[in-house]
């Protein structure tokens, strides 16, 4: 599968606990994103990371996230002591180079984060 | 603040009509425009961009740009059930931001 793959599809949460999202962008991609989406809401930028670089983190709430992306492995969306409000759907895309205009940003399937 | 608007539905459409998705965005200087597809509970999927002014087709479906009214719209002809979904506008304004896009039914 070339796509992007994120997981775990499902996560569940106590308040206080951490959260770890993993996503690894489409082959050949070397741009990723990482949105929020809450119930009947629209898609939130939160980040925008280059292998090694945070590039734009504009998006991310001030405390408790963070996001990377290493030389290897996946990028990693972080929360801790997570709250009731964190729950939503976390979606990861990835892009090619973006130049002078922004390349078409392809989506992964999401996790779907749940704090009880 | 940039400013991505569209009118949220739902818009309700015969089998075979054509469905007309409408996006306006504040940034006068995005230069890129995208349209996604997200079925309930599913991830956006690209459908078109565009970032010239004008209509861009590609099969059933028509993505037109216009900068100077800040417009951006996707019509869809002859819309098939299949097509029912939430349409997600999004614009490039150093990051993309996104429409709270507008619910689609294609009645059968």
């Amino acid at each position: 599968n070339a796509g992007v793959m994120q997981n775990p599809r499902h996560l569940v949460r106590r308040r206080g606990q951490e959260a770890r999202l993993r996503c690894s962008p489409m082959k050949g991609h070397s741009h990723v994103y990482w949105y929020r989406q809450l119930p009947e809401e629209g898609l939130k930028f939160m980040v925008y990371l280059q292998k090694e670089n945070i590039i734009d983190e504009s998006g991310m709430p001030k405390e408790r996230f963070s996001a990377e992306f290493p030389k290897e492995g996946p990028s990693i969306l972080r929360i801790q002591q997570v709250v009731r409000g964190d729950s939503a759907a976390y979606f990861c895309a990835s892009s090619r180079d973006r130049g002078g205009l922004s390349q078409p940003q392809h989506f992964g399937d999401g996790t779907r984060l749940s704090i009880l | 603040q940039k400013e991505v608007e569209q009118n949220s539905g739902p818009l309700s459409v015969p089998e075979g009509a054509i469905a007309s998705l409408n996006c306006t965005y504040s940034d006068r200087g995005s230069q890129s425009f995208f349209w996604y597809r997200q079925y309930s509970g599913k991830s956006p999927e690209l459908i078109m961009f565009i970032y010239s002014n004008g209509d861009k087709e590609d099969g059933r479906f028509t993505a037109q740009l216009n900068k100077a009214s800040q417009y951006v719209s996707l019509l869809i002809r002859d819309s098939q059930p299949s097509d029912s979904a939430t349409y997600l506008c999004a614009v490039d304004a150093n990051n993309l931001f996104f429409g709270t896009g507008t619910r689609l039914t294609v009645i059968p």
